[in-house]
């Protein structure tokens, strides 16, 4: 079955620092991946996804993630956090048949 | 920019008593979902629907009905509410490829005392 685990719940960087969330996927085949965001109160939004292709993926906002098929990961990163990321990041792997599986969300803090 | 409109957007419920979650989209998509969030956890999916008329089973659909009765409406139902069932609930659409993102609604907080 397929599952998506990010083993950090919590992630604290400060402001300008360089990110990295962690996410790996157990998957049959060649998957479908995504990251969404979460800002308080709101509902999930898209910030990037993966097909089968390049690896490197670019998102919104300065966000980028790479897909790994040797180590099942599709770690996301930016090069400068900026105050307002602060948010939950969820990965997820989606079958053919369009189910979606997402993975528990890394907490992302940001130090002034 | 595609709309999903969940409607209430908070409930107090009594356990036992039936409730009533609805969710409408105006993305002419033809998959909605119903997900729900509990604190510190990701998004378990409840039940689901590729077209009107017809739903499918989620990974946790128990204690929970789900109703599409157009393509535009999605119900979740929860015909005896329990304490265990104090989340939120996200409905969600997409098109019909596996491939495409997911336009989710701002959510419900359900609460059941």
């Amino acid at each position: 079955a397929q599952s998506v685990t990010q083993p950090d719940a919590r992630v604290t960087v400060s402001e300008g620092a360089s990110l990295q969330l962690r996410c790996k996927y157990s998957y049959f085949g060649t998957p479908y991946l995504f990251w969404y965001v979460q800002y308080p109160r709101q509902g999930l939004q898209l910030l990037l996804k993966y097909y089968p292709g390049d690896p490197v993926v670019q998102g919104v906002n300065g966000f980028e993630a790479e897909f790994s098929k040797s180590n099942s990961s599709f770690h996301l990163r930016k090069a400068s956090v900026h105050w307002s990321d602060w948010a939950v990041y969820f990965c997820a792997v989606s079958y053919p048949t369009g189910k979606l599986t997402f993975g528990d969300g890394t907490v992302l803090t940001v130090k002034p | 920019e595609a709309a999903v409109t969940q409607s209430p957007r908070s409930k107090v419920a009594v356990t036992g008593g039936k409730v009533t979650l609805s969710c409408h989209q105006t993305n002419n998509h033809d998959y909605m979902y119903w997900y729900r969030q509990d604190t510190g956890h990701g998004l378990r999916l409840i039940h689901y629907s590729y077209v009107a008329d017809s739903t499918e089973k989620g990974d946790i659909p128990d204690g929970y009905k789900a109703s599409r009765p157009s393509q535009e409406n999605f119900s979740l139902i929860l015909e005896l509410a329990s304490l265990s069932q104090t989340a939120v609930y996200f409905c969600a659409s997409r098109t019909g490829f596996s491939n495409e993102r997911l336009f989710f609604g701002h959510g419900t907080k359900l609460s059941v005392l």
